[in-house]
């Protein structure tokens, strides 16, 4: 079957770094796929990788090892503002999303 | 940037009726749009796939008849849930994706549904 798992909950420090783990097994892999979704709101787009490696774009970088079937979303300089539930999605070989159900990420100052 | 909107983004009902969601790509032609709904503190779970001009593509355990799907053009889709009870309350989400670009979905804000 196809599945996704990350941590449920994750406290960490305002200005400190985090790295929130995913790891997928899907049919077929067209990607690895991270979003912050704040409470109430719906899931913004924060980074893509099919190739692996690592991929920096500001205080937050993703890494894909396609071979162990893991990601993580890396997170630096933390703030406030970044407490959120951070969502890793795999794209299988139809191009479907295929869900985790989330990392609440908890900032405390 | 590509953007998705919905409308309405709440909605009070009671228990019985008709409630219809609309999702509207703004600036781009979405070929497939999703319908996801997320219950609290839970992952979003895929509802249905539609393809613009053909019938919607339902997940397992999705009732058809209860959730109807329209993509009647390449810039709306409408979920409509029909005789609504309280289980039915949730944050509906659609999101779209542009024709060619399979690797990507533009969400809209999503759509809160309060059965009472």
């Amino acid at each position: 079957g196809q599945n996704i798992d990350q941590p449920t909950e994750m406290t960490a420090t305002e200005g400190a770094i985090v790295q929130i783990n995913c790891t997928y097994q899907t049919s077929g892999f067209n990607g690895l796929f991270w979003y912050q979704q704040h409470a109430g709101e719906a899931p913004t787009f924060l980074s893509y990788n099919v190739l692996d490696g690592l991929e920096e774009k500001g205080r937050f970088s993703s890494f894909l090892s396609r071979s162990k079937g893991y990601s993580y979303l890396l997170l630096k300089e933390l703030q406030m503002k970044d407490s959120a539930s951070y969502l890793c999605a795999a794209m299988d070989s139809n191009y479907q999303l295929i869900w985790g159900a989330g990392t609440k990420l908890i900032i405390k100052p | 940037g590509a953007v998705v909107s919905q409308h309405p983004s709440w909605v009070i009902c009671k228990s019985g009726t008709s409630v219809k969601i609309e999702c509207r790509s703004l600036d781009f032609q979405a070929t497939t749009m999703f319908w996801y709904r997320q219950f609290p503190k839970q992952s979003l779970m895929l509802m249905a796939t539609s393809n613009e001009g053909s019938k919607a593509t339902y997940e397992q355990g999705v009732e058809k008849d209860k959730f109807l799907i329209n993509h009647a053009s390449l810039t709306l889709s409408t979920l409509t849930v029909t005789s609504a009870h309280p289980e039915d309350s949730s944050f509906y989400i659609c999101s779209a994706r542009e024709g060619g670009q399979r690797e990507t979905q533009y969400f809209g804000p999503g759509t809160r549904l309060l059965v009472l």
